[in-house]
């Protein structure tokens, strides 16, 4: 166990639907990121934040969108979403913040758009 | 610009023999390195990481990895695979202190009985 919570686990939902991913870090972490992970374009960075404030973007489409609480947990928010956004979506913490590699993954969520 | 390069999708093995799983990186700074695995429906896990110490490197359920600077790589390997040692590995580089973690396509690993 990471001690990185990640929910819903499951999700299927329509084109053109808006959803929300919740991610709790490991207790004490204040960095948080995002990662995407389908067949065809593997693990991709999304965004990261560090205590609140966004730190570092990837690959992120302008239809996602992501923000990290005061009590840390951060929420990745998709809208408007397509076929081709059916993936893994993992949610992964670090204590630091620069980025040292050592990230704690939680076990995504999985989320079918059809 | 950083960039990692595993060079096999797949790779099978018998359980009892050598596991090699291949990386080649890329990276105008001294690097860090890691190895990360996920199993079938799980979150990534770190295997080992190196960080410019010891360029031979042991990690978790005895794998290990060796930085060879010259060849740019940084190959994973164990001595006897196992069966739940079945699952797909990731490369990983990262520039010391940046803030982009650069992950690899991924190996799956088959291990046969």
């Amino acid at each position: 166990d990471s001690g990185v919570t990640q929910t819903p686990k499951h999700l299927i939902t329509a084109t053109g639907q808006r959803v929300t991913l919740r991610c709790s870090p490991r207790s004490g972490d204040l960095s948080v990121y995002w990662y995407q992970q389908s067949l065809d374009q593997g693990l991709q960075f999304l965004i990261q934040y560090y205590n609140g404030e966004e730190r570092a973007k990837g690959n992120i489409l302008e239809r996602f969108s992501a923000q990290q609480f005061p009590d840390l947990h951060s929420e990745l928010n998709l809208s408007s979403l397509e076929l081709g956004d059916s993936a893994l979506y993992f949610c992964a913490s670090s204590s630091g913040t620069g980025n040292t590699g050592e990230l704690f993954f939680g076990e995504g969520s999985r989320l079918t758009v059809l | 610009a950083q960039s990692v390069t595993q060079l096999d999708s797949h790779v099978s093995v018998s359980e009892g023999t050598p596991v090699l799983l291949r990386c080649n990186y890329s990276s105008s700074y001294s690097p860090s390195l890691f190895w990360y695995v996920q199993h079938p429906n799980k979150g990534l896990q770190l295997l080992l990481k190196y960080t410019s110490a010891a360029t031979l490197v042991k990690g978790i359920n005895g794998f290990e990895a060796e930085f060879k600077k010259s060849e740019t790589s940084f190959h994973l390997t164990k001595p006897s695979a196992h069966m739940s040692d079945a699952a797909e590995y990731f490369c990983v580089v990262i520039h010391t202190g940046g803030f982009k973690t650069i992950f690899g396509a991924g190996t799956r690993l088959f291990v046969k009985a």
